[in-house]
């Protein structure tokens, strides 16, 4: 079975710019978190959405957004891009309630600001 | 604020020895305790979890201890191999997030 893929694996933008990253849960997970994890550092929470609707917000400015599709797949949008916004982002998916699910998490998509 | 509190950032253990990594919390509303192996490149992967109404949890040389009263759980890993160096972190949830300390490195040596 295919785990939580995510699209693209690097990429590499400048300052002001605007990026789209994109999730593909598990088959059969209803539920699609995103972490960001600066270098040496744990993951943060951003966003999670459970049946399309976003059920809990991470401490994280208003140029972060996300949304999740009818087949569950989900897209986190970062506009203005900053310096400080360089790491490497992480999908997670779980097939039950958004609170009582275990996560399974992709491999992520670094992203490069200069 | 750092709600969730992870030691040693980094530990060197002899192949066969017993590695330690401790994570205390703060926050009593959290309701899950998962600990996840990462390598570098790659995702979190789940190791192993528990819920504050267990003490005690193992799943082959892994064993997660809790101590709920002092708000305190550590990942224990028994006759440690060198493919289990990695970046551990703890984490806890409470609803929709987790809260992931800030990562120990693993270094196993022959």
């Amino acid at each position: 079975d295919a785990g939580v893929t995510q699209s693209p694996t690097h990429l590499i933008k400048t300052r002001g710019q605007h990026v789209t990253l994109r999730c593909s849960p598990i088959s059969g997970h209803k539920s699609v978190s995103w972490y960001q994890q600066v270098l040496g550092q744990g993951p943060q929470f951003i966003f999670q959405y459970y049946e399309k609707e976003e059920r809990g917000r991470g401490n994280f400015p208003d140029r972060f957004s996300a949304r999740q599709f009818p087949n569950y797949s989900s897209e986190l949008n970062v506009n203005a891009l900053l310096l400080g916004d360089s790491a490497l982002y992480l999908c997670a998916s779980s097939s039950d309630r958004w609170d009582t699910g275990e996560l399974f998490f992709g491999e992520g998509s670094r992203l490069t600001v200069l | 604020q750092q709600q969730v509190k992870q030691s040693p950032q980094s530990l060197i253990v002899q192949k066969g020895g017993i590695s330690i990594i401790n994570c205390a919390y703060e926050n009593t509303a959290f309701d899950y305790f998962p600990w996840y192996q990462q390598f570098p490149g790659k995702g979190p992967a789940l190791l192993i979890a528990i819920r504050p109404d267990v003490s005690e949890k193992k799943e082959g040389r892994f064993t997660i201890s809790f101590n709920k009263s002092a708000k305190q759980f550590s990942l224990h890993i028994m006759d440690s191999q060198p493919g289990d160096s990695a970046t551990y972190f703890c984490a806890a949830r409470r609803n929709e997030k987790l809260t992931f300390g800030t990562g120990t490195r693993l270094t196993i040596i022959p």
